[in-house]
């Protein structure tokens, strides 16, 4: 199974701030990364595909970058409706595995 | 509007037995992938199964395989998962998720049914 390795696992930050999470995954992915947003008792929502993609209706202050094992999910200005769980997925091969999270916080 | 709502869900013995299901509406269910993804508060976010959308390729994690079966009822715009000798571990939130044109990329989400696996 590929392995997910994102950081950091919290972070705190203020409305405005540019946030970036980060991903590492154990063997080359190519482009196929994935990123999720997810709020308390909600499901998560897909907000970018195969690295960089911007689903559709998600802002454009996020953005996704890297290729083969690193990669990088930035929010350019922290709005208050960002305040949620980001989870990187890689769908390159089955098992199709996640990161284990990065909660981001208001300071 | 994309719609998925699971069912099925509640409190079961090991070794029991749970079916559930997940009800499409808002798109042409027959084109799509389907998806099972499963969530603990320790084990995060897993994914359990998938098949295509003719039922014509099904994959299942190994935690799962042989114990949980995925099917599909295109007529009825509904997913299944089959779940038979329950474990503790297996206590999680389900979710069913449609597959996006990619394979492993799920791109609408229902809202979750609780699984509790527990004597």
């Amino acid at each position: 199974d590929i392995q997910m390795t994102q950081s950091p696992s919290s972070l705190s930050a203020s409305v405005g701030d540019r946030v970036t999470i980060t991903c590492r995954t154990g063997q080359s992915i190519s482009s196929y990364l994935n990123w999720y947003q997810q709020k308390p008792g909600k499901a998560p929502k897909l907000l970018i595909y195969t690295t960089s993609n911007l689903e559709g209706g998600v802002p454009s202050r996020f953005s996704g970058s890297g290729s083969g094992t690193d990669f990088s999910l930035t929010i350019s200005s922290l709005q208050p409706e960002d305040f949620a769980t980001y989870y990187c997925q890689q769908s390159y091969i089955p098992p199709w595995t996640f990161g284990h999270g990065t909660k981001v916080e208001i300071k | 509007e994309v719609q998925l709502v699971e069912s099925g869900g509640g409190l079961v013995k090991p070794g029991g037995a749970l079916r559930l299901a997940c009800a499409a509406s808002g798109f042409t269910f027959s084109s799509y992938a389907m998806n099972w993804v499963r969530q603990t508060p320790g084990k995060g976010l897993e994914w359990v199964s998938s098949i295509n959308f003719s039922s014509g390729f099904i994959y299942y994690a190994d935690s799962v395989k042989g114990r949980f079966t995925i099917s599909r009822d295109n007529a009825k715009n509904s997913l299944y998962l089959q779940m038979n000798s329950l474990r503790v571990e297996d206590t999680a939130v389900y979710f069913c998720a449609r597959g996006k044109t990619a394979a492993g990329t799920y791109d609408y989400w229902g809202q979750g049914t609780l699984v509790t696996v527990s004597s």
